[in-house]
């Protein structure tokens, strides 16, 4: 199995405010690592996944970035938050054919 | 982008009662998930079908992947409060090389 480590938890932010947030993954290398996002009441929409150092691809048009500068490190960022980016966001890694989650980070944009 | 409808979006029920919910595609899957996410939580994976019209079974749920691997869907028999969560199926696509795409999700609620 892995562990998956995300932060910030929890996090306010303005609209037109930056944003970061960070995952990291222990257990395994190379692996396949996912940004999801879950707004309120509703599914897991994926944002970004990545299968190497540098390697991204994102699945929704969004004023929202990732990067991958590490094997086991994968950055969600924005350089102007808009109210709609309010949610859970979700990091996750793919191991085995599963995916693992980590704990999330809840973001409200106000 | 590839999506997954799954119905219902909210379910109550008396302990006790069944549940079900259905996941469909429009494209064929080369497999799909389930996963369980308890309020306040993050989604935890349940299992994994692969071969069409496939069944598994984990103590009272129930999976099932469709004969043309475009729909599946999750039972539980004799629902318990602990089996409160939203349930979300997540598909993979041929070709589509490592992405799952989840499902809207169902939310049980199990009143006791």
């Amino acid at each position: 199995s892995q562990t998956i480590h995300q932060w910030p938890a929890t996090l306010v932010q303005p609209v037109g405010s930056p944003l970061s947030l960070e995952c990291t993954v222990e257990g395994t290398s190379n692996p396949n690592l996912y940004w999801y996002r879950q707004a309120a009441g509703r599914g897991l929409q994926l944002l970004f996944y990545s299968v190497g150092i540098g390697q991204i691809s994102s699945e929704v048009p969004q004023n929202l970035s990732a990067s991958r500068p590490q094997d086991r490190q994968f950055i969600l960022s924005s350089k102007k938050l808009l109210l709609s980016d309010s949610g859970f966001y979700l990091c996750a890694s793919g191991l085995g054919g599963k995916i693992y989650f980590g704990e999330g980070s809840w973001l409200t944009v106000v | 982008g590839q999506q997954v409808m799954q119905i219902p979006q909210y379910q109550h029920v008396q302990e006790g009662e069944d549940f079900t919910t259905y996941c469909n595609s429009s494209t064929t899957l080369s497999n799909i998930q389930w996963y369980k996410q308890r309020p306040g939580g993050h989604p935890v994976f349940l299992i994994q079908l692969v071969k069409s019209g496939e069944v598994k079974k984990q103590k009272r749920l129930t999976f099932q992947f469709g004969e043309a691997k475009k729909n599946s869907s999750l039972h539980i028999t004799a629902t318990q409060t602990t089996d409160v969560g939203t349930y979300f199926c997540a598909g993979k696509y041929w070709g589509a090389g490592n992405q799952f795409y989840f499902g809207t999700g169902t939310s049980l609620t199990v009143i006791p």
